[in-house]
């Protein structure tokens, strides 16, 4: 069991450019989330899926695109990177509805700077 | 989502046994308390869940007095690979959408 993996886990782009943060998850659960986290500063919810084909906003979605393509895959998009979007970019999944944990699992993170 | 207070930062020694409490004055009937670890670079991981009174598994005790507006995380005698930041969250079980805060960042010394 991987668990859950991301790629790449690191990144540098030049404003403006694009590109696509990819999750996948062998635990067969149900939810997937997208979070970025800056330095020194708690995770913050960009994108979540509750289950295979919804996705939903979290807190800070402004310029970036989700896909749910499979129940294995998530994958978070920037179409046109801004410094201000340099951060952690951490991937989580739980089993969701199915069950009555909170419990997510996390990811390694992807490192992104935007210059 | 319920908001929680928790400090910004502890120190302790190895051995010490270490409680770190959170407020959560608004929390809802169906709301359950849980906490995650994150050490640097890495993502979180999950300690402990509870609703009401204590909770211990292998890593950590949880307590929560009867008005559930505060809880408390127990680290049984810490040692220095515990150093961490913690984080209080408290929700419905089923949402998707977790609140981190800025966790609370623990120093153990030898």
């Amino acid at each position: 069991n991987a668990g859950v993996t991301q790629t790449p886990k690191f990144q540098v782009l030049k404003t403006g450019q694009s590109m696509t943060l990819q999750c996948a998850q062998d635990m067969n659960h149900n939810s997937m989330y997208w979070y970025r986290q800056d330095p020194g500063m708690g995770l913050r919810l960009i994108y979540y899926s509750a289950s295979e084909g919804t996705t939903d906003k979290g807190e800070v979605p402004n310029g970036y695109n989700v896909s749910r393509l499979n129940k294995r895959e998530f994958s978070l998009r920037l179409e046109s990177a801004a410094p201000s979007q340099t951060s952690v970019y951490f991937c989580a999944s739980t089993r969701g509805r199915a069950g009555t944990s909170y419990e997510q699992y996390f990811g390694p993170g992807t490192r992104l700077t935007v210059t | 989502l319920a908001k929680t207070t928790q400090p910004i930062s502890m120190d302790s020694y190895e051995g010490q046994e270490v409680n770190i409490t959170c407020s959560h004055n608004n929390i809802a009937t169906n709301d359950y308390i849980t906490w995650y670890q994150q050490f640097p670079s890495q993502g979180p991981r999950f300690i402990i869940q509870g609703y009401k009174t204590k909770v211990t598994n292998e890593v950590a005790s949880l307590f929560i007095p009867a008005d559930r507006k505060s809880s408390t995380l127990s680290l049984p005698r810490v040692s220095l690979s515990d150093t961490a930041v913690y984080y209080c969250l408290v929700g419905p079980p089923n949402t998707g959408k977790l609140i981190f805060g800025q966790g609370t960042t623990l120093q153990v010394k030898p």
